[in-house]
């Protein structure tokens, strides 16, 4: 069964800390996405990863994709209360493109 | 990056009637366009797939005949939620292939019903 597994699942950051997102997939798929998601909204396309070794940043965020691993991570570098949101990794589902299994999502609550 | 529109943005309707959402591919023909549910505080699941001019795939466990879908043409799917009952009250987010771009899906600002 293909599965996408995100941790944590919560998270409370003070402002100007640093955190990692993980997120471990069963599946071969080398292409990797990164989502973030306000409350009541739909997805904000943050990373397409797309090889391995793929590393991106945009921002106070960075993600990178292992795929020999099958980890990608979502890397938050001093933290400020806009980053407060939901993330959500998903991958494609059995090399089908656009068809994504997504993780359980990530709530991330930055605080002063 | 590409535009995916969706309509309406939120929608009441009384139980037993029928909803309709459309979902639109504004500069881009969209091979491929895709259904997904969020139920609140939880991830995105797949609904169904569906390609134009053919029949939408649906995953296990969703009903073919309450959730219809049509990809008429390569910029528009609707799906119609039919008899609806507050269970299916829901956040419904569509999203778009085009597969010459072939990097990632493009997502519609959603849709969330509320069944009274």
């Amino acid at each position: 069964e293909l599965k996408v597994e995100q941790n944590p699942l919560f998270l409370s950051m003070q402002e100007g800390k640093n955190y990692t997102i993980y997120c471990n997939y069963s599946t071969t798929s080398d292409r990797l996405y990164w989502y973030r998601q306000d409350p009541g909204k739909s997805l904000e396309s943050l990373f397409v990863l797309l090889s391995n070794g793929a590393v991106k940043q945009e921002g106070r965020l960075m993600a990178s994709l292992d795929t020999k691993a099958r980890l990608s991570t979502l890397h938050i570098t001093a933290a400020v209360h806009d980053l407060s949101a939901t993330y959500f990794c998903a991958v494609d589902r059995w090399g089908s493109q656009g068809n994504l299994i997504f993780g359980k999502g990530t709530k991330l609550s930055v605080k002063p | 990056g590409a535009v995916v529109s969706q309509h309406p943005s939120w929608v009441i309707c009384k139980s037993g009637t029928s909803v309709k959402i459309e979902c639109r591919s504004l500069d881009f023909q969209a091979t491929t366009m895709f259904w997904y549910r969020q139920f609140p505080k939880q991830s995105l699941m797949l609904m169904a797939t569906s390609n134009e001019g053919s029949k939408a795939t649906y995953e296990q466990g969703v009903e073919k005949d309450k959730f219809l879908i049509n990809h008429a043409s390569l910029t528009l799917s609707t799906l119609t939620v039919t008899s609806a009952h507050p269970e299916d009250s829901s956040f419904y987010i569509c999203s778009a292939w085009e597969v010459t771009w072939d990097t990632e899906a493009f997502f519609g600002q959603g849709t969330r019903l509320t069944v009274v």
